[in-house]
């Protein structure tokens, strides 16, 4: 199985929408990130947690929320959809202190129509 | 702030041939470097890092070499595959272990 899961794999949506893409790790990391990847652009970070009460904001973070439920789960929210969200999101971990290595999940396709 | 720029494809290439995807960074201090890989459908893969000026990384064939003197991260492979065909991406990580990603390459290789 999988460490790091995403779910949907693929979403289709409507402008307005509220949409949530969830993340689930069995690899035991505190930390926790929400990046998005647009062609030409690499990755960006959205979001990331470094435990179930720390959350922070990434370079861009605004139209989204985050929600950390647990040390293994961290859910995105777009609360209101709109096309330029149109991207393929992945969620990564990484172990803690001293350790620079993150690992990513399969990544979840959005559509905005 | 950080940066990263990686030369821009999509590179085509035959198999056995010499691989070289370009990566150079901005940052304050010392980053950690990395290349990771992206094959089709999947999530990005730790393909080789180095923590230090003068390291040198690698795996599956791959290297790189930390480059202080000119902030350079290159990543090379002496006789790529068709399995090689992927997205590759150079990244660097700050004292808060965040990455900055650069915009990936595209690479393929034909049989």
């Amino acid at each position: 199985d999988a460490d790091v899961t995403q779910t949907p794999r693929n979403r289709i949506t409507k402008t307005g929408k509220r949409i949530m893409l969830e993340c689930s790790q069995t690899k035991g990391h505190d930390r926790m990130y929400w990046y998005r990847q647009d062609p030409g652009l690499g990755l960006r970070l959205i979001y990331y947690s470094f435990d179930v009460k720390d959350i922070n904001k990434g370079e861009i973070s605004d139209g989204y929320s985050v929600s950390r439920q647990a040390q293994a789960k961290f859910s995105l929210s777009l609360e209101s959809a709109i096309p330029n969200q149109t991207a393929l999101y992945f969620c990564a971990t990484r172990a803690g202190i001293n350790t620079d290595t993150q690992y990513f999940g399969p990544g979840t396709r959005l559509t905005v129509l | 702030g950080n940066s990263v720029t990686q030369m821009e494809g999509p590179v085509t290439l035959s198999e056995e041939a010499f691989l070289t995807i370009n990566c150079t960074y901005t940052a304050t201090g010392y980053p950690s470097l990395f290349w990771y890989v992206q094959y089709p459908g999947e999530g990005l893969q730790l393909l080789l890092k180095a923590t230090k000026a003068d390291d040198k990384g690698s795996n599956k064939g791959f290297e790189a070499t930390y480059r202080k003197e000119t902030t350079s991260f290159h990543l090379e492979k002496g006789s790529v595959q068709v399995s090689d065909s992927a997205v590759y991406f150079c990244a660097l990580s700050d004292r808060d272990y965040k990455l900055s990603f650069g915009a990936g390459t595209t690479v393929t290789v034909r049989a």
